[in-house]
């Protein structure tokens, strides 16, 4: 079985700066990794995954994401965020050899974006 | 080109009464996937179907909750006799294949007085 952990559950954070939203997760097997977003009264938008290959992973909206496997974690970073990028960010995870692709969830990490 | 639908996109129910929730996935897509969100919860995994059939039903709560997918494509999920505590937002989500993002819908949010 897999967990995920999203150590902040709120970062605010003022325009323009940078930011960087935690993951963790646990696996006893290889993992494919996702970071979602969920605008307000919206389902979940895929912004980034980590499938094999190169551990730097750029997403849409100017996010990226480093998958370090020695320390099992996935965080999510912006050099510059903006108003539009405040959201609730979560990060994922499936077992490789999973075939049913289940994605198991981080409790979600709220990004609120200050003027 | 549409993405995966939900209906309806809100439901108030009385306590006691069931409910369905109704989910298309996007077209070709065989994986079908219903989570639970609730408030102050995360994402909360319930069952997933692979084309008609289930073979992981692990996360349904209890035997009040069912789902069912025909023609391996539009899926039901059926809560009987609701309880206040399944109030949360329901998401469906459909993927192409193994490692596939998977695709969410808006959701159904669920308020049971």
């Amino acid at each position: 079985a897999q967990s995920v952990t999203q150590l902040d559950s709120q970062v605010p954070v003022f325009e323009e700066a940078p930011v960087e939203l935690r993951c963790n997760y646990s696996s006893s097997v290889s993992v494919y990794l996702f970071w979602y977003v969920q605008y307000p009264n919206q389902g979940l938008q895929l912004l980034l995954k980590y499938l094999s290959g190169s551990t730097l992973v750029k997403g849409i909206n100017g996010f990226e994401a480093e998958f370090n496997k020695s320390q099992t974690s996935f965080h999510l970073r912006k050099p510059s965020v903006h108003i539009s990028d405040t959201a609730e960010y979560f990060c994922a995870v499936s077992a490789s050899n999973n075939a049913g692709n289940m994605l198991t969830f981080g409790g979600g990490t709220r990004l609120m974006v200050k003027p | 080109g549409a993405g995966v639908s939900q209906s309806p996109s809100n439901k108030v129910t009385e306590k006691g009464k069931d409910v369905e929730l109704r989910c298309d996935p996007i077209s070709g897509h065989t994986a079908l996937y219903w989570y639970r969100q609730s408030l102050g919860q995360g994402l909360e995994f319930l069952i997933y179907f692979q084309g008609n059939s289930a073979p992981d039903k692990s996360g349904l709560p209890s035997d009040r909750f069912s789902a069912e997918r025909t023609g391996g494509s539009v899926s039901t999920l059926t809560i009987q006799r609701t309880q206040q505590e399944d109030s949360a937002v329901y998401l469906c989500a459909s993927s192409l294949d193994q490692g596939s993002p998977l695709h969410f819908g808006n959701g159904t949010r669920l308020t049971v007085t």
